[in-house]
């Protein structure tokens, strides 16, 4: 029963470099989103997806990229990271309706 | 941008106090969860409304629904040292369209309970 899976859950960077964070999801949920965890900031979404083989821009897209081969998995990529992007990354999932989200236990990326 | 705004940030009682943490919004929410989270943890559901006015009970949690759908409650009742953790409203707003379910998060209650 594993729900949804992130990895890794712990990554430190250098500026400029790149990473991809994984998510994985084994409840068959159309809907796949993407999320920034900051203090005082509350949680912002990034991308999200509605189905296999589409993404759209959330709130603060700027400098990530996303995609979603398959509909279990949705890929969370920092292009040239930069220290303004040092946050917890917290992917969930949802059906259609009523959008109850099941969430992941989070990856903690810090950019020095 | 729909903004969530969540009241008290941080929430400090003894065992077996009640409380009640509030969420509002000026504009229509066409559904609204509640989540708690655990440090190191992702959130985790406990409730979905989605009528005016509606009441749900989760054991010692109640949560309420403003018949607007522009503010939502939720109230802990003898409250427990298990009930720690931080407490997150979000909401999805239509305006119109689909929203696709994305959520709009409130920044959230810190709730410390001590034994």
């Amino acid at each position: 029963n594993a729900g949804v899976t992130q990895t890794p859950k712990f990554r430190v960077l250098k500026t400029g470099q790149s990473m991809t964070l994984l998510c994985a999801q084994d409840m068959n949920h159309e809907y796949m989103y993407w999320y920034r965890q900051d203090p005082g900031m509350g949680l912002r979404l990034i991308h999200y997806s509605v189905g296999e083989g589409t993404t759209a821009k959330g709130e603060v897209p700027d400098g990530y990229n996303v995609s979603r081969l398959k509909k279990q998995n949705f890929l969370l990529g920092l292009e040239s990271a930069a220290p303004s992007q040092t946050s917890v990354y917290f992917c969930a999932s949802s059906y259609k309706r009523p959008y109850g989200y099941t969430f992941g236990s989070g990856t903690r990326l810090t950019v020095v | 941008t729909q903004l969530l705004e969540q009241s008290p940030q941080f929430l400090s009682i003894q065992e077996g106090e009640n409380l009640t943490v509030y969420c509002n919004s000026s504009s229509v929410f066409s559904s609204l969860q509640w989540y708690r989270q655990e440090p190191g943890e992702g959130p985790v559901l406990l409730v979905t409304v989605v009528t005016g006015g509606e009441v749900k009970k989760l054991k010692r949690l109640t949560f309420q629904f403003g018949d607007a759908r522009k503010d939502s409650s939720l109230h802990i009742t003898a409250a427990q040292p298990g009930d720690t953790g931080l407490y997150l409203c979000a909401g999805t707003f239509n305006a119109g369209g689909t929203s696709y379910g994305k959520l709009t998060f409130g920044q959230g209650t810190i709730l410390t309970v001590h034994p």
